[in-house]
């Protein structure tokens, strides 16, 4: 059974500091994605990883994929409260035809304080 | 088209009832997607759709639950003889093709289920 571990689960930090997400999963997957969901919110698309060394960068965020240590990072660089939010990310491990579908981490509830 | 679109938002229903919600995904976007999302937890994958017809279905899809979408466009999820296990968060989503091929699956906003 595939497992997506995430950590921190919770993370608190002051804005202008850097800080790192940890996504670890436990079968072979090239494909990674990562979403943001506010409070009551739905889930909003944040970055689509393909290949094992992709990275990403939106903004103050970036992401990476190492597919061989199964591991994938999401970056907060000189964060801003605007960010606070919970930040899944989901990997997709089947390789195409009729399976499909998402298997998601538990989610890091990131906390931004001025 | 503005997404995916979920309706109703909100159910709070007594056990034992019936509750059905319903999705209408993005034009032209031919999988949908259910999955289930409990306070703290990541969603859940329940079922999905290519096209009208159900490819996959989760362990987690009791009897109690059937997923249809006749004519591959809007899809409803029934939930029968509703318990106070079943109140979540219920998120339609839906992709342009298959995940392999570097599509994203975009998520609506979700139906929230109370059972009490």
């Amino acid at each position: 059974e595939l497992k997506v571990e995430q950590n921190p689960l919770f993370l608190s930090m002051q804005e202008g500091k850097n800080y790192t997400i940890y996504c670890n999963y436990s079968t072979t997957s090239d494909r990674l994605y990562w979403y943001r969901q506010d409070p009551g919110k739905s889930l909003e698309s944040l970055f689509v990883l393909l290949s094992n060394g992709a990275v990403k960068q939106e903004g103050r965020l970036m992401a990476s994929l190492d597919t061989k240590a199964r591991l994938s990072t999401l970056h907060i660089t000189a964060a801003v409260h605007d960010l606070s939010a919970t930040y899944f990310c989901a990997v997709d491990v089947h390789s195409g035809g009729g399976a499909d579908g998402l298997t998601f981490g538990k989610g890091t509830h990131l906390i931004i304080q001025p | 088209d503005t997404g995916v679109s979920q309706n109703p938002r909100h159910k709070i229903t007594k056990r034992g009832q019936n509750v059905t919600f319903r999705c209408d995904p993005i034009s032209e976007h031919n999988r949908l997607y259910w999955y289930r999302q409990t306070l703290g937890q990541g969603p859940e994958f329940l079922t999905y759709f290519q096209n009208e017809a159900q490819l996959e279905k989760s362990r987690l899809l009791s009897d109690r639950f059937s997923a249809e979408r006749p004519k591959g466009s809007f899809s409803t999820l029934e939930i029968q003889r509703t318990e106070q296990g079943d109140s979540a968060m219920y998120l339609c989503a839906s992709s342009l093709g298959v995940l392999s091929s570097g599509n994203t699956i975009y998520f609506g906003e979700g139906s929230w289920l109370t059972v009490v």
